[in-house]
């Protein structure tokens, strides 16, 4: 079954500071791989996706991310961070259902404070 | 954004009682899902649809039930609640799998006394 671990719960930045959150996957066969943003009381947002092709993918908001087979990750980066991207980001591993669409499977999260 | 509706968005509900949460969406997706959100867990899903009355389980679904007779509309029924279903619930439509993205509801802020 695959898996997501996001090893850092909580993380503090200054602002204007880069960023990196980690991602790694457990999954048998090459993985969708999808970056989440969720704002308090708000839903989840899309920041970027992988699916194939080239290793580095752009995202909204400034963000990209990195895959890398070979250490099952798919970290995400930031060069400069703004106060505005204070929120909790999850990582998730999609999977095709039989019936088709996706599964989802969500890391637990990694909270994101930016010190002004 | 998505058009994607969730309702209630919030709800207190005492232990034993039915509950039925609602997902409505304008983007005639054929893909729908139920999530939920607990710490320390991130999502889980507990059902999805692929059409019209077409639905499975998902990792989550004991407890759950589900139904969708319309493209737009997609129903989550908690049968009897317990303390252990008090969560947030998200909905959630793709167009189709692999490298279709997941867009997502508000969510329903679900509280079981």
């Amino acid at each position: 079954a695959q898996s997501v671990t996001q090893p850092d719960i909580h993380i503090t930045v200054s602002e204007g500071a880069s960023l990196e959150l980690r991602c790694n996957y457990s999954y048998g066969a090459t993985p969708y791989l999808f970056w989440y943003v969720q704002s308090p009381g708000q839903g989840l947002q899309l920041l970027l996706k992988y699916f194939s092709g080239d290793t580095l993918v752009q995202g909204i908001k400034g963000f990209e991310a990195e895959f890398k087979r070979s250490q099952s990750s798919f970290n995400l980066r930031k060069p400069s961070v703004h106060w505005s991207d204070a929120a909790e980001y999850f990582c998730a591993v999609g999977v095709k259902l039989t019936g088709g669409g996706n599964k989802l499977t969500f890391g637990t999260g990694t909270q994101l404070k930016v010190e002004l | 954004d998505a058009g994607i509706t969730q309702s209630p968005r919030h709800k207190v509900t005492e232990t034993g009682t039915p509950v039925t949460l609602r997902c409505h969406q304008t983007e005639n997706h054929r893909y729908m899902y139920w999530y939920r959100q607990d710490p320390g867990h991130g999502l889980r899903l507990i059902h999805y649809s692929y059409g019209v009355k077409d639905t499975d389980k998902g990792e989550v679904s004991d407890g759950y039930s589900v139904s969708r007779s319309k493209t737009e509309d997609f129903l989550l029924t908690l049968e009897s609640a317990t303390s252990s279903q008090t969560s947030v619930y998200f909905c959630a439509i793709s167009e189709g799998g692999g490298t279709y993205e997941q867009y997502f509801g508000p969510g329903t802020r679900l509280t079981v006394t």
